[in-house]
């Protein structure tokens, strides 16, 4: 498998642009989570959603903020309209349920990130 | 509320052991893990420690748990450039456990 994979690897744009950040979960996992790291605050939880289904967005930042999955193998985090505070890394991350080797299979999975700087 | 705390760098030598403590607060977690960052990249498991454990060994890794203080050690033994990078433990939320509660991490950086 190619692991989580997450495009575009570096986003540059001007403030009140739209930004769309993309990630391909690893096939046959049916939890997705999208985070944030930045120097100040850390990693921190955005949203994870249960086979496409949001669980818990209570990281969202705010109302700019918003993540969609339609399908089990596809997620977006959008911000619009961006801010300079916005500028971060933002991992997607992906983990299986269960199976006899439980514990391995509900390990999250990190894709290599998109960094995001907003001018 | 839920805090996971690490020192922030750690500066060894080649080939010496190196020690990355973690406290964390919740301790009904059934799993505690150690994550690894390397530049430029995303976070990649090293290893777990099941919480009815006091030790785990993997190779060069050696992770202690101390339930009563909360505490969470990593060792690597015979440190090489290789390592340098950045270490995140983490623990579940309490009340759920879908979710990870990451450390603020810790660069540790290897010289010659």
């Amino acid at each position: 498998d190619a692991g989580v994979i997450q495009s575009p690897r570096h986003e540059v744009t001007e403030m009140g642009q739209e930004v769309t950040l993309r990630c391909k979960p690893i096939s046959g996992h049916d939890y997705l989570f999208w985070y944030r790291q930045t120097m100040m605050r850390g990693l921190e939880l955005l949203i994870y959603f249960n086979n496409n289904v949001p669980i818990d967005d209570s990281g969202m930042p705010e109302d700019r903020f918003s993540a969609k999955m339609p399908n089990a193998s596809f997620s977006t985090l959008k911000i619009q309209p961006s801010e300079p505070r916005d500028s971060a890394v933002y991992f997607c991350a992906s983990r299986g349920t269960g199976g006899r080797a439980a514990l391995l299979t509900d390990t999250q999975y990190f894709g290599p990130g998109t960094r995001l700087t907003v001018l | 509320g839920e805090d996971v705390e690490q020192s922030l760098f750690l500066s060894v030598r080649e080939g010496d052991s190196s020690v990355i403590n973690c406290t964390y607060t919740d301790s009904s977690s059934t799993y505690l893990y150690w994550y690894k960052q390397e530049p430029g990249a995303g976070l990649q498991l090293l290893t777990y420690i099941f919480s009815n454990m006091d030790m785990k060994q993997d190779q060069r890794l050696t992770v202690l748990l101390n339930k009563k203080d909360k505490h969470l050690s990593l060792r690597i033994a015979d440190t090489q450039t290789g390592d340098s990078a950045i270490y995140f433990c983490a623990e579940t939320y309490p009340d759920n456990t879908d979710k990870l509660i990451f450390g603020t991490g810790t660069r540790l950086q290897v010289f010659p």
